[in-house]
């Protein structure tokens, strides 16, 4: 079946333009999740859905990053007056609550901002 | 934000050797996750470990969640070229039920030399 798709694959824009990231979760998935991966690190946390309920925003890491998430199912990042330490790969992942120790988060393949 | 302080950062080995690595954090975790992350690619669940001094094995690869519940390690054995890659640790905050958010390590880069 489909995975988490992310688009664009790449993005390069100039420092202060808003830039918007889609992800397309797993069908059915009721979580999705979004992470920041910058160069040579480890992925970072920056925002969480779960169904209706209010998102967890704790690692947004300023207010020009936000997100939605329509209908339960694709999301949106936006980045707005983008800097040039925005600059990473951002990641998202779905997931299927099925009440076990740990429900298996999927990753898209990430959108790659560049900013100039 | 935090991240696990994971070692080595790299590693360079020939087709058969066995890997280890390790994952270290200040604080406990309840479940600690391995995964790997090739070029171009999101990354992909190996192991997850729910239990202290768990150990796991799936194939060539074993895991160990430490009894102090802020480290672990993953080990692989006869190294295959597939099994180049980066390496990452993670563990699974569980304050908030439901909220699978993950803290990751900084990642181990595997390299096979010919």
């Amino acid at each position: 079946g489909a995975g988490v798709s992310q688009s664009p694959s790449n993005k390069v824009t100039e420092k202060g333009k808003d830039v918007e990231l889609r992800c397309d979760p797993i069908s059915g998935h009721t979580a999705l999740y979004w992470y920041r991966q910058s160069l040579g690190q480890g992925l970072e946390f920056l925002i969480y859905f779960q169904g209706n309920s209010a998102p967890d925003k704790s690692g947004l890491p300023s207010d020009r990053f936000s997100a939605e998430r329509t209908g339960g199912s694709v999301s949106t990042l936006t980045i707005q007056r983008t800097q040039q330490e925005d600059s990473a790969v951002y990641l998202c992942a779905s997931s299927l609550w099925l009440g076990l120790p740990y429900n298996e988060q999927f990753f898209g393949p990430g959108t790659r901002l560049t900013v100039l | 934000g935090q991240q696990l302080n994971q070692s080595p950062q790299s590693m360079f080995i020939q087709e058969g050797e066995d890997v280890s690595m390790n994952c270290t954090s200040s604080s406990i975790f309840n479940t600690w996750l391995w995964y790997k992350q090739d070029p171009g690619e999101g990354p992909v669940l190996l192991i997850a470990l729910y239990k202290a001094g768990e150990l796991t094995s799936n194939g060539r690869l074993t895991a160990q969640f430490g009894i102090t519940r802020k480290d672990s390690f993953l080990n692989i054995s006869a190294s295959i070229p597939s099994d180049v890659g980066i390496y990452f640790c993670a563990g699974r905050d569980d304050q908030n039920f439901g909220n699978e958010k993950l803290t990751f390590g900084t990642g181990t880069r595997l390299t096979i030399i010919p």
